[in-house]
């Protein structure tokens, strides 16, 4: 199994500007979350979906930040507009039960850089 | 709400030695699961173990052991043999009944001398 996938590894991008980051779960798996991880916060959920519908979106830190899951291979985290406080690791993780507490599979993480 | 404490930002311990790391929470659930995930520089988030908190026993994972203790809520890990390759961040991580995935700790930076 290719394990969770996530696109691209790196961005880089200036304020202002959209950014969509992507992820494929591992297949069969029910469960996507997306975590930011920076040095401040530590790792956050940001919004956790069950059988491609969104659950919690609690942690999604403002309205810039929306996330969509047409199906169940493909997710997108999407901001707009960046700003540089933004700057962060982004982690998809999928798990095989629509159980929050089943072991969770990350990906490698997207490295955010807003300038 | 949860929470979950690492109190050792960095541990470092001799290859082929034993080390332990912390991790204490925080919750009024009876019934959750506890997690310890591995980062090396990679970033790439590897789960070490998991610990169902209605099991009593300890879980463990070849050279990796938890000491869970419900009543205190403290839940350490034990690498014993340290390997250079154990060399990373070490995350705790609680995920309870609730819509909330994991809650992690700060982390643990284990450094491995040779």
């Amino acid at each position: 199994d290719a394990g969770v996938i996530q696109s691209p590894r790196h961005e880089v991008t200036e304020m202002g500007q959209e950014v969509t980051l992507r992820c494929k779960p591992i297949s069969g798996h029910n469960s996507l979350f997306w975590y930011r991880q920076t040095m401040m916060r530590g790792l956050e959920l940001l919004i956790y979906f069950n059988n491609n519908v969104p659950i919690d979106d609690s942690g999604m830190p403002e309205d810039r930040f929306s996330a969509k899951m047409p199906n169940a291979s493909f997710s997108t985290l999407k901001i707009q507009p960046s700003e540089p406080r933004d700057s962060a690791v982004y982690f998809c993780a999928s798990s095989l039960l629509a159980d929050p507490t089943d072991t969770q599979y990350f990906g490698p993480g997207t490295r955010l850089t807003v300038l | 709400a949860q929470t979950v404490t690492q109190s050792q930002p960095e541990m470092s311990v001799q290859e082929a030695e034993t080390v332990t790391l912390s991790c204490t929470y925080d919750t009024s659930e009876s019934d959750y699961y506890l997690f310890w995930y591995k980062q090396p520089p990679s970033r790439q988030m590897i789960l070490v173990i998991r610990q169902e908190a209605y099991k009593q026993q300890n879980a463990t994972e070849n050279r990796f052991s938890v000491n869970f203790q419900k009543a205190a809520k403290s839940f350490s890990l034990k690498i014993s043999d340290s390997q250079l390759g154990d060399a990373a961040m070490y995350f705790c991580a609680y995920s309870g009944g609730g819509a909330d995935g994991l809650t992690f700790g700060k982390g643990t930076h284990l450094i491995i001398q040779p």
